[in-house]
């Protein structure tokens, strides 16, 4: 079973085009998070959600859009993608408030050529 | 705002040996820290925790790690390495508001020698 799960794994796209990034927890978690690791493996946190509320909200680029149909579930849309936007993103989850640490998924490798 | 900083951008070991990654934080009030290993190609997974009691926790994979206060520190060791720690490990510290959010270390690249 897995506990974090993202689709795609891999995504190659052209600038400009607009992709989604999906995420599902099963593990009844109640806080989703997004972060982006860049290509020297520096983890940044973008978003967090909490049982569908809007939490954390970095200093991210607006073409970068959370959604969260419910706590299992949190979604990545970004638009008008940019080379820059290339990295890795990793959802993460939590229960209790993070105290006890993060459940990752597998990340995507996001590259735009 | 709190911080985390990984002193050691890469460190190189022989397997057998016993292994120190240094780790200092910067936060308020008590912190919730944490270390993650990262191998190749995957997600980053919890090796241990700590955010109260006995200030020498014990985590998977043989690792442990040991709060000190008085240096702002939580260093994870292991005392015998093997091929398959070869990886990127990482410190974070989480706030206990702000949904949790967490603060991670720039990461330290552990190179196991045979």
């Amino acid at each position: 079973d897995t506990a974090v799960s993202q689709t795609p794994k891999y995504l190659v796209t052209q600038m400009g085009n607009d992709k989604s990034i999906k995420c599902e927890q099963n593990l009844g978690h109640d806080t989703m998070y997004w972060y982006k690791q860049d290509s020297k493996k520096f983890l940044k946190i973008m978003f967090s959600y909490n049982n569908k509320e809007l939490i954390i909200n970095e200093t991210v680029p607006n073409r970068f859009s959370p959604k969260s149909p419910d706590k299992a579930h949190l979604n990545l849309h970004i638009n008008s993608l940019e080379l820059g936007d290339s990295a890795v993103y990793f959802c993460a989850s939590s229960g209790d408030g993070g105290r006890y640490g993060y459940t990752f998924g597998s990340g995507t490798r996001l590259t735009v050529v | 705002a709190q911080s985390v900083t990984q002193p050691d951008i890469h460190i190189t070991v022989s397997e057998g040996a016993s292994l120190e990654l240094r780790c200092n934080y910067s936060y308020g009030a008590t912190p919730y820290l944490f270390w993650y290993v990262q191998s190749p190609g995957q997600g980053l997974q919890l090796l241990l925790k700590y955010f109260s009691g006995d200030t020498l926790v014990q985590g998977i994979k043989g690792f442990e790690a040991e709060f000190k206060r008085s240096q702002s520190s939580f260093n994870l060791r292991k005392p015998s390495v093997h091929w398959s720690d070869a990886a990127e490990y990482f410190c974070a510290v989480g706030e206990d508001t702000n949904a949790g959010k967490s603060t991670f270390g720039d990461g330290t690249t552990l190179t196991v020698k045979p």
